[in-house]
């Protein structure tokens, strides 16, 4: 199947200061990304549409300004938690999706440990 | 809103035995998907059944799925050690949209 990287794979970071996470579609174009987010025990929460060449669709509830996407290019989508704070902490993964007639199968990154301190 | 629901949460069992867990949703889908995730990795995608299909293999797992009951079921058989893992089953939350909406999950405990 197709291979999507994330990265970093973990993070620590200090109240205040911005995160950037990076994923990559690394043997396929992917136009839409999708970024989610998962609490401890919990399910996924999808947080934004990320399209490239265009904004990012963001969920009901997500402030777009703290959560920063940008899709410059088919194969590079990047989530930028900005003035991070403790309760941003959480486990951040993407997704890409490729269309397999008749059916679109995701692929999904290692995904991102956040922690701010 | 949540789509899926898996049940049950948690299930612990034997190696060499089998695994069932079970997902319930609420719209009208094209697709249902289960995955795999190792805790604090990502997520594996292990079988996609689409809404025509009744039921699919794929190696130790069987998936079934029932449209009537908008209810869907994973079957691992002869569990292993390493099939320990989250598992979580995800719909297109709109009729063929890429956006996945997933169930809150079954833990699943293989013990050797």
């Amino acid at each position: 199947g197709a291979v999507v990287s994330q990265h970093p794979s973990w993070v620590i970071c200090k109240s205040g200061t911005s995160v950037k996470i990076e994923c990559r579609s690394l043997d396929f174009q992917a136009t839409t990304m999708f970024w989610y987010r998962q609490f401890p025990k919990q399910s996924l929460m999808l947080m934004a549409t990320s399209n490239e060449g265009s904004k990012a669709t963001y969920e009901q509830g997500v402030e777009k300004d703290k959560f920063l996407i940008n899709h410059a290019s088919l194969t590079l989508s990047t989530l930028t938690v900005t003035s991070a704070h403790p309760e941003d902490s959480s486990f951040y993964i993407c997704s890409a999706a490729t269309p397999i007639f008749p059916d679109t199968e995701a692929f999904f990154g290692q995904g991102t440990r956040l922690t701010v301190v | 809103s949540q789509q899926g629901e898996e049940d049950p949460q948690a299930l612990s069992i034997q190696e060499g035995e089998n695994a069932t867990m079970n997902c319930s949703y609420k719209t009208s889908i094209n697709n249902l998907q289960w995955y795999r995730q190792n805790s604090g990795r990502g997520l594996v995608h292990l079988i996609l059944i689409r809404s025509n299909e009744r039921e699919k293999h794929s190696g130790r797992l069987r998936v079934t799925l029932d449209t009537s009951k908008k209810s869907s079921s994973l079957l691992i058989t002869a569990s292993r050690a390493a099939d320990t893992a989250s598992y979580f089953c995800a719909t297109d939350r709109d009729y063929g949209s890429e956006k996945l909406v997933f169930g809150k999950g079954t833990k699943l405990t293989v013990n050797p």
